[in-house]
Order: C-alpha cells, then sequence, then structure tokens
C-alpha cells in the first residue's frame, strides 16, 4: 500500500530563521514524490517535484528537497524563511502504476517576525 | 487557459439532497481525481481515473460516485448528502507518467445540515 507521513502538524518558526519540513513515504513501487503549497483560502501550487535523477531538487520560492531512497524520506527545506512563506505544506506521493496521488496530512507552517 | 475548472465554489445542502460537483479541465489529461480536506487530515482521495471509461475507488469513496464518459469532465455525485461529507472538495488531473505534476481546481466548500 502506498502511504505518505508528515511528521509535524505545526512547524513554528522566526523570520529568517531555518526550516525543515519532514516526509516520509511508504510504497512497493516506485514513485514520484512533490510538495505543494496551499496559502489560506486558496488551491494548491506546486513547489517542487523529484521525479528521477538528480536527488536534490530546487523548487520555487527558495525551497528544495532531498530524496532519500533508504530512509524513504522526502524532506523540504529553506535556508531562511519570510512571513510570505506562512501557509500549509504537503507532501504527496503518485503512484507510477496506479497513477494515484497520495498526500500527507499537512504540516502548518507558521514564520513569526 | 482555464486549467482545472470546479463549480460551484460554495454549496449549502440539507442532509439528504444530492448533488453534482462539477471538474472540467482542458489539457487533455488522462489521470483525474478527487479529494476531501478536512482540518487535521490533509487531502484524502476519494475517486480517480486514469482515463475516459475507468475509475477507481480512493481511501474515502463510501457517499460518493463518479463517472468518466469524456476526457475533460469528472463529475463527482453525492446522492444522500450527511453532515460528516461537509467538507472541502478539490479536482485534480495530470497527464501520466509523462507529465505526472497534478493541477488543481480552487476547491469546492460544501456543508450539509
Amino acid at each position: 500500500a502506498q502511504s505518505v507521513t508528515q511528521l509535524d502538524s505545526q512547524v513554528p518558526v522566526f523570520e529568517e530563521a531555518p526550516v525543515e519540513l519532514r516526509c516520509n513515504y511508504s510504497s512497493s513501487v516506485s514513485v514520484y514524490l512533490f510538495w505543494y503549497v496551499q496559502y489560506p483560502n486558496q488551491g494548491l501550487q506546486l513547489l517542487l517535484k523529484y521525479l528521477s535523477g538528480s536527488t536534490l531538487v530546487k523548487g520555487i520560492n527558495g525551497f528544495e528537497a532531498e530524496f532519500n531512497k533508504s530512509q524513504t524520506s522526502f524532506h523540504l527545506r529553506k535556508p531562511s524563511v519570510h512571513i510570505s512563506d506562512t501557509a500549509e505544506y504537503f507532501c504527496a506521493a503518485l503512484s507510477s502504476n496506479t497513477g494515484k496521488l497520495i498526500f500527507g496530512q499537512g504540516t502548518t507552517l507558521q514564520v513569526k517576525p | 487557459n482555464a486549467g482545472v475548472t470546479q463549480t460551484p465554489k460554495f454549496q449549502v445542502l440539507k442532509t439528504g439532497q444530492s448533488m453534482t460537483l462539477q471538474c472540467a479541465q482542458d489539457m487533455n489529461h488522462e489521470y483525474m481525481s478527487w479529494y476531501r480536506q478536512d482540518p487535521g487530515m490533509g487531502l484524502r482521495l476519494i475517486h480517480y481515473s486514469v482515463g475516459a471509461g475507468i475509475t477507481d475507488q480512493g481511501e474515502v469513496p463510501n457517499g460518493y460516485n463518479v463517472s468518466r464518459s469524456t476526457t475533460e469532465d469528472f463529475p463527482l455525485r453525492l446522492l444522500s448528502a450527511a453532515p460528516s461529507q461537509t467538507s472541502v472538495y478539490f479536482c485534480a488531473s495530470n497527464g501520466g507518467s509523462l507529465n505526472t505534476e497534478a493541477f488543481f481546481g480552487q476547491g469546492t466548500r460544501l456543508t450539509v445540515v
């Protein structure tokens, strides 16, 4: 079975500090991995994706994530956050053989001044 | 360039009423999905489709029906609404293994009283 677990429901951080949002996945088949961001009262926007190749992927707004196959993780990082990064972040896994896109529970990033 | 269009944006139903949430995409995507978003539970997959005439159940299919008669449209039907179906519903589409980014509609906020 395919599943995605986001280990933190809320992450408070001060402005200009670094942040890491954790994501672990499980799947018996190859998956593609994604991070999406949702600003209040809006839909989901793609931050970055891992399909194959380099395990370090860079996305929009200065975010990056590292795919670690041995630890089945895909953690999201940003070296210096801004107030405008306050949002909910979702990790997701797409099964290569079924087309099912499964999401984690979400992590609320709260950036404080 | 419309992308994924969901209608309506807001809806209030009485318990036992039926309704259809509409979803249309103009990107010729094979895969389409319906999710519900509830606080602390992320996005849960209700039903998905890998092409016209093909649908399958996701994580929380009970109380919902879907059909996929065309590539463009993927309506979600609530046959007899229940308060437990109060949620925000998102439709998504993606192009399959060669184009795996999912695009989301803006959501439908449904309240069942």
